[in-house]
């Protein structure tokens, strides 16, 4: 049972545009997402995150939207650059409950 | 550089053996976290200890184990190995362990399992 779903496995973005990455989940507890950024033969690093109580959280290029009617967060990279490339994991977490569940990664290509 | 310490960075096992997987938090954080990444899947917790404790008990099979020490660094046990445990296990620690704490994850140990 997927909580938290990354439908997307690549996503290839031009430099200078946008890149927006989605993420799914299901279960209604969940109150605070994130996400992290992983590069080859390196654990994944923190990115950005967003409670529930708010829609959006922006950090210089990236922006974090959540939707809780919908059960859905989305990453926007803008402008993309090709250090950006790389697998971007969500994550959700119910924090009364203690847990956190990932999703299983979107890898990001930005090309030059 | 995360400040989070795994070792070995690699290990190769055969069936049925038991290896053990170390973790060092970075200084200062009280919780360690463990997760289990297998080829084309997302991180999947395994477990939380907080100062010794432990916390929180995700998708852990009863052939694995872990614990923190009181100098909190923590080990990861897997025993009756199966091919299937073949993965990259990760150790993150974060400062206070509340599910809103950024987690600072190490750099893995890829198991091979043969």
């Amino acid at each position: 049972d997927q909580q938290v779903k990354q439908n997307s496995p690549s996503l290839s973005v031009q430099e200078g545009r946008i890149s927006i990455l989605n993420c799914d989940y299901t279960n209604s507890m969940f109150d605070y997402f994130l996400w992290y950024k992983k590069y080859p033969a390196e654990g994944p690093t923190f990115l950005i995150s967003i409670s529930s109580i708010k829609d959006k959280n922006e950090d210089g290029r990236f922006t974090v939207f959540l939707n809780k009617s919908a059960k859905h967060l989305s990453l926007h990279i803008v402008p993309s650059q090709p250090g950006d490339s790389a697998v971007y994991f969500c994550a959700a977490s119910d924090t009364g409950g203690f847990k956190t569940i990932f999703g299983a990664g979107t890898r990001l290509f930005v090309k030059a | 550089d995360s400040g989070v310490t795994q070792t070995p960075k690699h290990l190769i096992t055969a069936t049925g053996q038991r290896v053990t997987l170390r973790c060092s938090p970075r200084s200062g954080d009280l919780s360690v976290y463990w997760y289990q990444q297998s080829l084309d899947q997302g991180l999947q917790f395994l477990i939380q200890y907080y100062n010794g404790e432990e916390r929180a008990k995700g998708n852990i099979l009863e052939r694995f184990s872990a614990q923190q020490f009181p100098d909190l660094h923590s080990e990861l046990n897997l025993s009756s190995l199966e091919l299937g445990d073949s993965a990259l296990y990760f150790c993150a620690s974060s400062s206070a362990g509340g599910m809103e704490d950024t987690q600072y994850f190490g750099p893995g140990t890829r198991l091979t399992v043969l």
